[in-house]
This record gives C-alpha cells, structure tokens and sequence, in this order.
C-alpha cells in the first residue's frame, strides 16, 4: 500500500502563531484528504484537496500531486486548534491511507 | 457536519465474545467505510460497503466482517474477539463507492477487550 508520512510528529505553538504541517505520499493518488482529531477521537474533515489551493479561514492547504506532497497551514493559531492533524489519501475511491499524524498543541 | 452517527459509544467485553458496531450514513451516502485506530496511531481501513456489496477489504482477517443494509446504515461484526482489537472504531460515510470523494466520519467506538 502507499506510504503515508507527515511531519513534524509533534508541534507546541504559542496561541498567535503560524505552522506549516507536511504530508509525503509515496504514489500518485486521486483522493487527499486533511482532518483534524480532536480529544474525543472525531474525524473532523478540514480539506478534500486532491490537488491545487484551497483555504478556509485561517487554515489552508496546498498539494502538488506531481511531487507527491500536501502542506496545511495554520495560521494565528488558537487553544482550540490544539489535537492531532491527520493526512488520508487514497488511490481509488474505496480505501484511504492515513498518516501517522501531527500532534499539535496551542498553549495560551 | 457530518450526519454520520455510530453506537454504542463504548463497549467493553470479554476475549473471545463477538460484537456488533453500528453506523449511520450521512443522508444521500451510500458507501460507508470502516476503520480501527489504535491508541497513538492512524487510522486503518477494514473494509468498505457500497450499496450493500463489499467493495475493498483492508488486511484484517476473516473474523471482522460487516453488512450493509438497503437504508445504506452498516454494521460491523467481530467475532472472537482478541486483545488487540482494543481501540476506536470508525465509520465514513460517502458518495459514489469507487469514485468516492470526500468521506465523513462518525464520533467512533471505543471497544475494550479485557
């Protein structure tokens, strides 16, 4: 299966600042998602960005699929932002590769 | 956001007993997939269900099986149930099986095996 793997493993950020989280794939795919864990396990989907720009508020994300990597940026970050930050990415539509995730922790 | 509802929240047995975990698709999904995260890891895909058929079977042995019911709510079944299978049980849901774009996941089941 494809090799999902996302940097930096964990991160600590002072409430205001701006973070850039990467995920590497290791084969081409057509589907890409971002998500944020919060602590009582929900998936919640931040982007559905195969390839290209999007943005949403602070947050935004960019995936080069010719390069096989996706950057999210976080920025002014927020106590609310803190859980773990997962990338997905699968081939066909019926199976999903996650990463192993970016913990990240906003503190005040 | 999502729609996608899962039961029970939490469920502790015994090794060797059987469980049941179910889910809700969003309304208008008619794949739902099914995932297992263990403690500190990602998410791991068990299989998927689209329009009542399995379509995609993750490395899991035959012990965890699922159905998919004509509403497109899916159940997923483990029997003799081993240490290990401790952890959150997720479901998505989505549109399209194969083509499938974006997944939406439910809150999980957190299952304990003692």
């Amino acid at each position: 299966g494809i090799q999902v793997e996302q940097s930096p493993p964990d991160l600590i950020l002072q409430e205001g600042a701006n973070s850039t989280l990467r995920c590497n794939f290791s084969d081409s795919v057509n589907n890409l998602q971002w998500f944020h864990q919060n602590p009582w396990g929900q998936l919640i989907n931040l982007f559905y960005i195969p390839s290209g720009t999007k943005q949403n508020g602070r947050l935004s994300a960019t995936t080069v699929a010719t390069e096989r990597y996706s950057l999210l940026y976080i920025s002014s970050s927020q106590t609310t932002d803190s859980g773990v930050y997962f990338c997905a990415v699968g081939v066909t539509g019926n199976q999903f590769y996650f990463g192993t995730g970016t913990s990240l922790t906003v503190i005040p | 956001e999502t729609g996608v509802t899962q039961s029970p929240t939490h469920l502790i047995k015994t090794r060797g007993q059987q469980v049941t975990l179910r889910c809700s698709s969003q309304s208008g999904h008619n794949t739902v997939s099914w995932y297992q995260q263990a403690l500190g890891q990602g998410p791991q895909f068990i299989f998927q269900y689209y329009r009542e058929e399995e379509n995609g079977r993750g490395n899991f042995p035959p012990r965890f099986s699922g159905l998919q019911f004509p509403n497109y709510s899916s159940e997923l079944n483990v029997n003799a149930l081993e240490l290990d299978d401790s952890a959150l049980y997720l479901c998505a849901s989505s549109l399209g099986g194969s083509e499938a774009g974006t997944q939406y996941f439910g809150p999980g089941t957190r299952l304990l095996v003692l």
